[in-house]
């Protein structure tokens, strides 16, 4: 149970381009989803609190308007990036918490190339 | 949220041995969790220990937890080489389910 799946899980795109990432709860309702960004070798950086039927919270220094975020359903979030340039190039994890639970459970990731 | 400082920050150890890494925080907390990333993946939920508690196992796993030293530590018994990962500590207080991770205990264990 409390599996979390994203995808696509990996994609490369040229910059100035958009990408959009899904992150589904496949086996339970997630008020509450996070996104995160990890860099090589570093650890995960939360982007931002994904709450359903409500705007996103961003983390300081995280562009709101580069990183859309949309939690449409309790089963999913979607991540876009919008006019993507290399130094996006990252691995971006989102997790969902069951109801009002405290645990969150992670997707596999998603790796972002931007050449 | 508040973040937790995994010690040591790598551990290299033979396949079979156990593995003990430490986790601090600065205040106080309702629980504490501690999570597996395998390379390239995302993380993997292991043990929640709430404040109330002093030990808790669940497998191999044994999680310790002193609320007067705002200390943790996980014990990894009998160590099997897909044990090779890096360990997150996530300490969480009030009803916030926001979670920050510090930069983990990257574990090695050599078959």
């Amino acid at each position: 149970g409390a599996v979390v799946s994203q995808h696509p899980s990996w994609v490369i795109c040229k910059s100035g381009t958009s990408v959009k990432i899904e992150c589904r709860s496949l086996d339970f309702q997630a008020t509450t989803m996070f996104w995160y960004r990890q860099f090589p070798k570093q650890s995960l950086m939360l982007m931002a609190t994904s709450n359903e039927g409500s705007k996103a919270t961003y983390e300081q220094g995280v562009e709101k308007d580069k990183f859309l975020i949309n939690h449409a359903s309790l089963t999913l979030s979607t991540l876009t990036v919008t006019s993507a340039h290399p130094e996006d190039s990252s691995f971006y994890i989102c997790s969902a918490v069951p109801g009002l639970k405290e645990t969150q459970y992670f997707g596999p990731g998603t790796r972002l190339l931007v050449l | 949220s508040q973040q937790g400082e995994e010690d040591p920050q790598a551990l290299s150890i033979q396949e079979g041995e156990n593995a003990t890494m430490n986790c601090s925080y600065k205040t106080s907390i309702n629980n504490l969790q501690w999570y597996r990333q395998n390379s390239g993946r995302g993380l993997v939920h292991l043990i929640l220990i709430r404040s109330n508690e002093r030990e808790k196992h669940s497998g191999r796993l044994r999680v310790t937890l002193d609320t007067s030293k705002k200390s943790s530590s996980l014990l990894i018994t009998a160590s099997r080489a897909a044990d090779t990962a890096s360990y997150f500590c996530a300490p969480s207080s009030g009803s916030a389910r926001q979670l920050t991770f510090g930069s983990g205990t990257q574990l090695t264990v050599l078959p």
